[in-house]
């Protein structure tokens, strides 16, 4: 099945700070999510991206599709967004579609 | 309001009792999925449902059974609980396969 990494696993940022998420897939998808998950364990959604760039506030996502990445920016960090940010992947092959993939997410903790 | 319920929140059973999680949506949502959340393994798929009486496996069906016999529900049902499936449990729906997923607010199960 398809395979999703997320970078870097584990970041502390001081208020304030910038940063960069990467999530990469190792097929062709036609459907990408990212999500908050926060202390309290909700998962909140953030963006549905399949391509493109979006852009909500702070945030902001990018896919590539066909060098099969995206990118989740967070724009001076605040300590509300610590959690954890995964990406979700649907593949495009007809075989498994509906199925949805998540990948190994990304732990924030924004420090004051 | 538009939303995913769960119920119960938290469970704690003992080996062999069957339960049943329900988990309902009231936003004419025709994919639901449940996934389940370990440590270190990240959210896995159990079981989706394209929709009424449209059931398939996801990635981790075993000890599990689903049901969907009307579109806003979609229980969960563990027939003989084993303490491997200790875990925080999620329902998500969507409008359909491609669109964005919205998740319940988890169910904490102990299988003692």
């Amino acid at each position: 099945g398809i395979q999703v990494e997320q970078s870097p696993p584990d970041l502390i940022l001081q208020e304030g700070a910038n940063s960069t998420l990467r999530c990469n897939f190792s097929d062709s998808v036609n459907n990408l999510q990212w999500f908050h998950q926060n202390p309290w364990g909700q998962l909140i959604n953030l963006f549905y991206i399949p391509s493109g760039t979006k852009q909500n506030g702070r945030l902001s996502a990018t896919t590539v599709a066909t060098e099969r990445y995206s990118l989740l920016y967070i724009s001076s960090s605040q300590t509300t967004d610590s959690g954890v940010y995964f990406c979700a992947v649907r593949p495009s092959s007809s075989g498994g579609y509906q199925k949805v993939t998540f990948g190994t997410g990304t732990k924030l903790q924004v420090i004051p | 309001e538009a939303q995913v319920t769960q119920n119960p929140r938290y469970l704690i059973t003992v080996t062999g009792k069957k339960l049943t999680v329900t988990c309902s949506q009231n936003m004419n949502h025709e994919y639901m999925s449940w996934y389940r959340q370990d440590p270190g393994l990240g959210l896995r798929q159990i079981y989706y449902s394209m929709n009424v009486e449209v059931t398939d496996k996801g990635d981790v069906p075993e000890g599990y059974k689903v049901s969907r016999k009307e579109k806003r529900n979609f229980p969960l049902i563990l027939e003989s609980p084993s303490p491997n499936q200790t875990s925080l449990y999620f329902c998500a729906s969507s409008l359909d396969v491609q669109e964005t997923q919205y998740f319940g607010p988890g169910t904490r199960l102990l299988v003692l």
